[in-house]
């Protein structure tokens, strides 16, 4: 069965940047595709990037792009998102998913519990 | 990026109703849709993939359709665990969500 557990809360002052992992288990890791995406309280979905750890070359949206940084780490089927230069904006619960099959595209059939980062002085 | 333009915002519906969730997308998305289910505090829920096609375990009263720009999903008859938040997603790249539906009791 495959399960993704993330990394727990975190309180950021502005300006820091937080590192939030993701390890999965129960599946292969290397060849699917590892998606970070955001939720601020009371508000939608939002799509930050993605990478697959065979490749690892992410892509990240064009409002991210600078500012947040995915990486895999093959070795302990660990995914990362660093987010820099925090602002109270910033404050969001973080999933990782994985694609549900591993061609892509594909759905986000997996999901981790959300880590939620707190921006505040 | 691809617009992903979700209605209603907000649904009010009882037990045993049919409803009907639409998402359009500023361009065509050759049918990479999703639709998620999410409830409070709970990480989203993959309940249809590629428009039409419904995710193993999810009941067949969940289903999807549409193509090229426009899709629905449509809940036969709804039940009590059904009242949550629902969100599409094309995922053609870059990928992007809608706004969401919150379906609560009526």
């Amino acid at each position: 069965q495959v399960q993704l557990v993330q990394s727990g809360a975190e309180v950021k002052k502005p300006g820091s940047s937080v590192k939030v992992s993701c390890k999965t288990s129960g599946g292969p890791f290397s060849t699917y595709t590892i998606t970070w995406v955001r939720q601020a309280p009371g508000h939608g979905l939002e799509w930050m990037g993605r990478i697959i750890p065979i490749l690892g070359k992410p892509n990240y949206a064009q409002k991210f792009q600078g500012r947040v940084t995915i990486t895999a780490d093959k070795s302990t089927s660990t995914a990362y998102m660093e987010l820099s230069s925090l602002t109270f904006e910033d404050t969001a619960v973080y999933f990782c998913a994985r694609d549900r099959v591993v061609t892509v595209p594909a759905a986000l059939g997996y999901w981790g519990q959300g880590t939620l980062v707190t921006v505040s002085s | 990026d691809i617009q992903m333009t979700q209605s209603p915002p907000t649904l009010s519906a009882s037990v045993g109703d049919r409803v009907t969730i639409t998402c359009r997308a500023s361009q065509s998305i050759n049918n990479w849709l999703a639709w998620y289910q999410q409830k409070p505090g709970k990480a989203p829920k993959l309940l249809i993939y590629k428009a039409s096609s419904l995710e193993s375990g999810v009941p067949s009263r969940f289903s999807g359709s549409g193509s090229g720009t426009e899709f629905t999903l449509t809940i036969s008859s709804l039940q009590p665990d059904d009242f949550a938040t629902y969100y599409c997603q094309q995922y053609n790249s870059p990928w992007t969500f809608g706004q969401g539906t919150q379906v609560e009791i009526k």
